[in-house]
């Protein structure tokens, strides 16, 4: 069956631009989870959205960051104003439930470059 | 000091060699550890899973959590090019919703 999916998988911006990241969970994975993934650094947790409960955003960096979920599905992780150091790899993962308990699904990622 | 510390090496081995990957952690709540492999410019993969203390084998990996210490690790028997990645340790209580990751160790196995 499909695997998460991200779009795009290459994203270069101008500093102080706005972007928008897709992910595309497994279909009925409740769960959705970002991360974030710099160069030499491990996988850092953004925000998180579990059915139809508010969502953690206890990782994002500042408020630059937002995400929405809609329809419990399609996600859309927005970077406004993007500076150099949100270059990084942006990685989506669902799961059936919560992390840990349940395996956690890993989409390919969006690598963004901010010039 | 962070939650989660790997050396993230690099280490290389020589093909059939027997590596060792490992993590601390400091938080003596979490349950649920996790190994994760991760090639280059993919999203990383379960390899993994354990909960609590104890071994867990699979094939040419074994995993190892040692609560008492708060330390993990992972062996990978008869090493293969194809072993070549980035390994991930991960980790959390299970009542939370994200995983807490190490950096990763990057991993070359020479034929």
């Amino acid at each position: 069956g499909a695997g998460v999916s991200q779009s795009p998988s290459n994203k270069v911006t101008e500093k102080g631009k706005d972007v928008e990241l897709r992910c595309d969970p497994i279909s009925g994975h409740t769960a959705l989870y970002w991360y974030r993934q710099s160069l030499g650094q491990g996988l850092e947790f953004l925000i998180y959205f579990q059915g139809n409960s508010a969502p953690d955003k206890s990782g994002l960096p500042s408020d630059r960051f937002s995400a929405e979920r809609t329809g419990g599905s399609v996600s859309t992780l927005t970077i406004q104003r993007t500076q150099q150091e949100d270059s990084a790899v942006y990685l989506c993962a669902s799961s059936l439930g919560l992390a840990g308990i349940y395996e956690q699904f890993f989409g390919p990622g969006t690598r963004l470059t901010v010039l | 000091q962070k939650e989660v510390e790997q050396d993230p090496g690099p280490l290389s081995v020589p093909e059939g060699a027997i590596v060792s990957l490992n993590c601390t952690y400091s938080n003596s709540a979490f349950q649920y550890f996790m190994w994760y492999r991760q090639y280059s410019r993919k999203g990383p993969e379960l390899l993994m899973y354990t909960y609590s203390s104890g071994n867990k084998e699979d094939g040419r990996f074994t995993a190892q959590v040692d609560k008492s210490s708060k330390y993990i690790s992972l062996f990978i028997r008869d090493s293969q090019p194809s072993d070549s990645a980035t390994y991930l340790c991960a980790m959390n209580r299970g009542s939370q919703g994200n995983l807490i990751f190490g950096k990763g160790t990057k991993l070359s196995v020479k034929p």
